[in-house]
This record gives C-alpha cells, sequence and structure tokens, in this order.
C-alpha cells in the first residue's frame, strides 16, 4: 500500500525558507510512471498546484510559484523535497505531497498534509 | 481566480441527485485532456473519486460518476447520503503560453440538507 508522509517545520518566519520533505513508502520513486509533486490549500481555500518532479530531476511549476520554489528527489531515500523562498503570511497553507500518474495526469495518491505557519 | 470553474456551494436531501459542473477552455478540457474528481471530507486529505472523465477507482460507490464533453465536464451523486457532505474539486492539464500545469477547480461545497 503506497503511502506519503510530510515532514517539516510548522512555523516559518516571514521572508525564511519552508521545506518539506514527503517521505514515499510501498512503491519506488524511480517508477517512471509517476511523477511527484507539491499542493498547497490555504485555510478555507482551494487546492492550489505547486510543482511537480520526475524521478530523473526533470520538473515544471506552477508559473506564479517558479521564481520562490524548488522539488529535489532523493532516490536513495525514496522520498522529495519542496523549498519556498520568501515566504509571507500568503504561503500560510496545508501542504500535501502527491503521486501523479505520467500519462493521464492524474494525482492518485495523497499525502495527509503538513501545516505550516507562517508567522513572526 | 480558478482556471477551472465550478459553482461555490450545491446541496441536496438524502436520496436526492445532484451534479456539479466544471468548466474549462480550449487549452485544457478543450485541448482534450482528461478530468479528475477529488472529495474532500472535512479535515482530510483530498481523494481521487472518479478519473478520466468517468472511471471509478475501486472501492467508490457507483453513486458517484463523471462525464466530459468540450470544455466541460460535470460529476453527479445520485442517492446522496448524509456522509456525501464534503468538498468536491475538478483538476486537468493545462498547456499555455506558462507552460504545462495541473489546474483545479475553486472547489464545490455540498451540503445535505
Amino acid at each position: 500500500q503506497l503511502q506519503l508522509q510530510e515532514s517539516g517545520p510548522g512555523l516559518v518566519k516571514p521572508s525564511e525558507t519552508l521545506s518539506l520533505t514527503c517521505n514515499v513508502s510501498g512503491a519506488s520513486i524511480s517508477n517512471s510512471v509517476y511523477y511527484w509533486g507539491w499542493i498547497r490549500q490555504p485555510p478555507g481555500k482551494g487546492l492550489e498546484w505547486i510543482g511537480t518532479i520526475y524521478y530523473t530531476g526533470s520538473t515544471y511549476w506552477n508559473p506564479s510559484l517558479k521564481s520562490r520554489a524548488s522539488i529535489n528527489v532523493d532516490t536513495s531515500k525514496n522520498q522529495f523535497s519542496l523549498k519556498l523562498s520568501s515566504v509571507t503570511a500568503a504561503d500560510t497553507a496545508m501542504y500535501y505531497c502527491a503521486r501523479h500518474d505520467y500519462h493521464t495526469r492524474v494525482i492518485d495518491y495523497w499525502g495527509q498534509g503538513a501545516l505550516v505557519t507562517v508567522s513572526p | 481566480q480558478s482556471v477551472l470553474t465550478q459553482p461555490p456551494s450545491v446541496s441536496g436531501a438524502p436520496g436526492q441527485r445532484v451534479t456539479i459542473s466544471c468548466i474549462g477552455s480550449k487549452s485544457n478540457l478543450g485541448a482534450g485532456y482528461d478530468v479528475h474528481w477529488y472529495q474532500q471530507l472535512p479535515g482530510t486529505a483530498p481523494k481521487l473519486l472518479i478519473y478520466n472523465n468517468d472511471n471509478r477507482p475501486s472501492g467508490v460507490p457507483d453513486r458517484f460518476s463523471g462525464s466530459k464533453s468540450g470544455t466541460s465536464a460535470s460529476l453527479a451523486i445520485t442517492g446522496l447520503h448524509v456522509e456525501d457532505e464534503a468538498d468536491y474539486y475538478c483538476q486537468s492539464y493545462d498547456t499555455n503560453l506558462s507552460g504545462p500545469m495541473y489546474v483545479f477547480g475553486g472547489g464545490t461545497k455540498l451540503t445535505v440538507l
């Protein structure tokens, strides 16, 4: 059974860098059929796709976040990570890591989410 | 402003049928990209409900069905249950001048009266 688990600080100060890691268990992150990505949800609001990475390291981004975001993959640890720089209160959200199907682009598995609050 | 447009809310009584629309454009649904639907129960992560327009993952009741035509799609729920009360999101893929990206609807809150 595939499981994704986010981890990282729940509180980040404004202007600093948010860092989250997603540990994948039950499947190999190197499987060529899948992409791996991050999606966030501000409190009381809808879902926003942040970016996605393939096991080879190729990435693609939400244009609105591209200048501040980076995603890396560590196949040896079967995990991938998100960094979002220069955060503001608007970046306060539940952050989900997820698996995307390569062909259909469906997001078929989600982590339980990690709440990150940006506050002094 | 979401790329895919959904009604903010719908409601229905137990046993009734409701539909949720998802309106896109020629760069996403109209370009032939599939639409997928997710159910988000309060306080939980989204869960895949319908994939590739009209397919149900294992374990999803057949009360849930999806369809797509041109630049629009819809989710239908028949025989409403109280436990269907949740937020529902459509999602697709978009290719435009900014590059390829995953896009979501703004979400629809279903209230079971």
